[in-house]
């Protein structure tokens, strides 16, 4: 069945470096994928999101980039701060009324 | 406005027991989805309510159900409870004019755990 992969599951990185968190999706159809971050002991909450009819979007420090062909896209942060740990989740729709979701990847900020 | 609220916040219970967990969306919101999230397995679609119609489910047993209501509340049960069943279960309200390609809103979850 359709599935998202999401990598790393852990991403350790020094203050103030950019962090990438990749995902690769399989359902060719897939038109809508989202970045979700949820804080410990939070919910998870929308970041950014970018539909297949755009390569790349940007949101101040975070930037998403959509690879159709190779069917995967990914989230760059730069200039991470503290707050920036958190666990952020990835997901893929799978026609109009579902998302398949990656696992998660769990960012440390090391000061 | 309020934002999506889920309760109980907590529940504890015994396997073999049923529990039904409860979320009410965002005012205006006619989406509802419910989640399990568990340590390492990131969020399990459950199904997807648009006026009290289930429009989606996701790859669970019958023994996980959920309704929604004329007000757009909605209900998930599970019978039979399984200590595999433990874990955050979170509900997301949208406007639903894109089906869930759209900005969800996630509530603070229902924490179940089965013993």
């Amino acid at each position: 069945g359709e599935n998202v992969e999401q990598h790393p599951s852990t991403l350790s990185v020094q203050e103030g470096d950019s962090a990438v968190i990749k995902c690769t999706y399989s359902d060719s159809a897939s038109n809508y994928f989202p970045w979700y971050k949820q804080e410990l002991g939070k919910r998870p909450q929308l970041i950014i999101d970018i539909r297949s009819n755009v390569g790349e979007k940007k949101d101040q420090r975070i930037a998403v980039t959509l690879n159709k062909t190779a069917k995967h896209f990914s989230l760059h942060i730069t200039e991470t701060q503290p707050e920036d740990s958190a666990v952020y989740f990835c997901a893929a729709s799978k026609g109009n009324y579902q998302l398949i979701w990656g696992a998660g990847t769990k960012l440390i900020i090391k000061p | 406005k309020a934002g999506v609220t889920q309760t109980p916040r907590y529940l504890i219970k015994t396997r073999g027991q049923q529990v039904t967990l409860s979320c009410s969306p965002i005012s205006g919101h006619r989406s509802v989805s419910w989640y399990q999230q568990t340590p390492g397995q990131g969020l399990q679609f459950l199904f997807e309510y648009f006026s009290e119609t289930q429009r989606n489910k996701g790859n669970f047993p019958g023994r996980f159900s959920g309704r929604q209501f004329s007000n757009s509340r909605s209900e998930m049960n599970v019978s039979t409870l399984e200590l595999g069943d433990s874990a955050l279960y979170l509900c997301a309200s949208s406007l639903a004019g894109g089906g869930l390609r759209e900005k969800l809103f996630f509530g603070s979850g229902t924490q179940l755990s089965v013993l």
